[in-house]
């Protein structure tokens, strides 16, 4: 129940597409998701988050797709581009115990 | 400082020796996370603290493993007989407090020979 499973593994898009990644939790406490870009050498970086109580956000490229009742969120690339090659975590936070629940990552490769 | 900061960035020692990772969180931050990344893998939650205090230690992998943190700023890892499959990227996080978008330092590289 504590899990966060994402999907795919790994993805390759061409350059101006849209990259698509999914994440699916059992616990309905979780309260805030965020999704992190982490590149090779370096620590994961916050790219976007939401709430539950709304069901999109976006951020310049970057959509949150939200789906309370199904439990499911996903992140949406718009317009991918090489420079967006890396790996994607997405999260979720157990207000409950503060702790994030990382997904095992998805491989980005954005071919130019 | 104006990221999470922690030293050294990569590490290695011998099998059976002992280890000491730091993490300078962002200034002003309560809350402090450590997580174990294999190579490839998704990030593992070792303990948090909240101020001076681990309210969670559960991700420690055995007793070998321990963490303090002085000052309610800087953190210590500590890894005693240091097994080969100890060897990951170690990374620090901060936030404001609990509950509030965490912040990664670029971690720590360790390697057991």
């Amino acid at each position: 129940q504590q899990q966060v499973k994402q999907s795919p593994q790994s993805l390759i898009v061409q350059k101006g597409g849209i990259s698509i990644i999914n994440c699916a939790y059992e616990n309905t406490a979780f309260d805030y998701f965020p999704w992190y870009q982490q590149f090779p050498g370096k620590g994961p970086a916050l790219l976007i988050a939401i709430r539950p109580d709304v069901s999109e956000k976006k951020e310049g490229r970057f959509t949150i797709s939200f789906n309370k009742s199904a439990k499911q969120f996903s992140l949406h690339i718009m317009d991918s581009q090489p420079g967006d090659s890396a790996t994607y975590f997405c999260a979720a936070i157990n207000p409950g115990t503060y702790k994030y629940i990382f997904g095992t990552g998805t491989r980005l490769k954005v071919l130019a | 400082g104006a990221g999470v900061s922690q030293s050294p960035s990569n590490k290695v020692t011998e099998k059976g020796k002992d280890v000491e990772l730091r993490c300078d969180p962002i200034s002003g931050h309560t809350a402090l996370y450590w997580y174990r990344q294999s190579l490839g893998q998704g990030l593992e939650f070792l303990i948090y603290f909240q101020g001076n205090s681990a309210p969670d230690k559960s991700g420690l992998p055995s007793d070998r493993f321990s963490a303090e943190r002085t000052g309610g700023s800087v953190s210590t890892l500590t890894i005693q007989r240091t097994q080969q499959e100890d060897s990951a990227v170690y990374l620090c996080a901060s936030s404001s407090t609990v509950n509030q978008p965490q912040h990664f330092g670029d971690g720590t590289r360790l390697s057991i020979l």
